[in-house]
């Protein structure tokens, strides 16, 4: 098993340029997690998917997009990137998320270091 | 709201001490997550505390939770250099994990 997957590990953008980051899991994980890792900010939620189809915001939802067509990808777009968007971007899976529910650990992907100039 | 708060931020010890690492969740939460970031990488679960009570050992480190007081600690026996790493604990919210800030050890020969 691969477990989580990123692509890619590494991009540059200039400001206004628009990218998908891939992100994939064999483990049949129903939810899924974007987050970003800034020095000092630790790990901040940017939307996150209960289900195939379903998506949701988190803590810091603005300026981009995901889309959870298929049950093992989850996908986050930036439309027109700005320097405020340059960041490590983590995605994670987990059985679960619900309270009560078996084990909710999640598991994460290597990561992607994006750069906007 | 879940809220989950870690202290220290940043704790810098020498080899073969002791110390302890506390994280502290504002309301109920019956589990209880505990990762390590090395600098560069991915985070890598450490513990699952599924339980009030529940603790868990691995090599040096320790986790323990105690769900009345909404408190969890890392305990870390006679650290070693390899231990230095960030730490995150991370509560069970609504249909997400809520991760603490993460605390900085780093563990000097």
């Amino acid at each position: 098993n691969a477990g989580v997957t990123q692509t890619p590990k590494f991009r540059v953008l200039k400001t206004g340029q628009s990218m998908t980051l891939l992100c994939a899991q064999d483990m049949n994980h129903e939810y899924m997690y974007w987050y970003r890792q800034d020095p000092g900010m630790g790990l901040r939620l940017i939307h996150y998917s209960v289900g195939e189809g379903t998506t949701a915001k988190g803590e810091v939802p603005d300026g981009y997009n995901v889309s959870r067509l298929k049950k093992q990808n989850f996908l986050l777009g930036l439309e027109s990137a700005a320097p405020s968007q340059t960041s490590v971007y983590f995605c994670a899976s987990s059985y679960s998320g619900l309270a009560g529910g078996i084990n909710n650990e999640q598991f994460f992907g290597p990561g992607t270091r994006l750069t906007v100039l | 709201e879940l809220k989950v708060e870690q202290n220290p931020l940043f704790l810098s010890m020498q080899e073969g001490k002791n110390y302890t690492i506390y994280c502290n969740y504002s309301t109920t939460s019956d589990r209880l997550y505990w990762y390590r970031q090395d600098p560069g990488k991915s985070l890598e679960s450490l513990f699952v505390l599924l339980s009030n009570g529940a603790v868990k050992q691995e090599g040096r480190l320790m986790a323990s939770l105690d769900t009345k007081a909404r408190l969890s600690t890392l305990h870390i026996t006679a650290a070693v250099h390899d231990l230095s790493a960030t730490y995150f604990c991370a509560g069970q919210g609504a249909q997400k994990l809520v991760f603490g800030q993460g605390t900085r050890l780093t563990i000097n020969p």
